[in-house]
């Protein structure tokens, strides 16, 4: 069972466009929402994380907006450039980030 | 900042051999570290959760005997695919928490292992 859906599965961007990307989730217990980047053959590294108490969080080109009601949470990124496109993953957890759920992923490319 | 560091980054090994991945804390002392596995353009599929001191703990479907964890010291685990094959070829990664609490996750670079 999956329960923990990205939408799009891939995303393709002008430069300076705005990505959007979706995760929802099934598990009302999840009380952390991080988003991760992932590079070809290199680990994940975390982007940005809201907690469930604020509904929205922006750092730099970055934010995240959480409805808790429909079980859903975005990446918004601004001004993207080639340097964002990597797969990105949004990954739940219950216990403030112990155990990550890692989201099915969405692969982003930028154009120029 | 926290760097979690995994070793080797690839190796390649004979069906019926077995491999060790070593995960390390370079500067900070990691109670817990998690390994995970993923398949080419798949999501991270959480195998374990290794404690310092204690046996690891285990997702249902990941074979314990298969995967051996060891969790020596506050900056080491080790991951052991044991009698490998070729179904075992993946990108397996750890990750490590600096304190505890809410302190966010650390994730290693990675080992791709290929068995032939």
């Amino acid at each position: 069972q999956q329960q923990v859906k990205q939408s799009p599965q891939s995303l393709i961007v002008q430069k300076g466009g705005i990505s959007i990307i979706n995760c929802a989730y099934e598990n009302t217990a999840f009380d952390y929402f991080p988003w991760y980047q992932q590079f070809p053959g290199k680990g994940p590294a975390l982007l940005i994380a809201i907690r469930p108490d604020v509904s929205e969080k922006k750092e730099g080109r970055f934010t995240i907006s959480f409805n808790k009601s429909a079980k859903q949470f975005s990446l918004h990124i601004m001004d993207s450039q080639p340097g964002d496109s990597a797969t990105y993953f949004c990954a739940p957890s219950t216990g403030g980030g112990n155990k990550l759920t890692f989201g099915t992923g969405t692969q982003l490319k930028v154009e120029l | 900042g926290a760097v979690v560091s995994q070793h080797p980054s690839r190796v390649i090994c004979k069906s019926g051999t077995s491999v060790k991945i070593e995960c390390r804390s370079l500067d900070f002392q990691a109670t817990t570290m998690f390994w995970y596995r993923q398949f080419p353009k798949q999501s991270l599929m959480l195998m374990a959760t290794s404690n310092e001191g204690s046996k690891a703990t285990y997702e249902q479907g990941v074979e314990k005997d298969k995967f051996l964890i060891n969790h020596a010291s506050l900056t080491l685990s080790t991951l052991t695919v044991t009698s490998a094959h070729p179904e075992d070829s993946s990108f397996y990664i750890c990750s490590a928490r600096e304190g505890s609490g809410r302190s966010p996750l650390h994730f290693g670079n990675g080992t791709r292992l290929t068995v032939t």
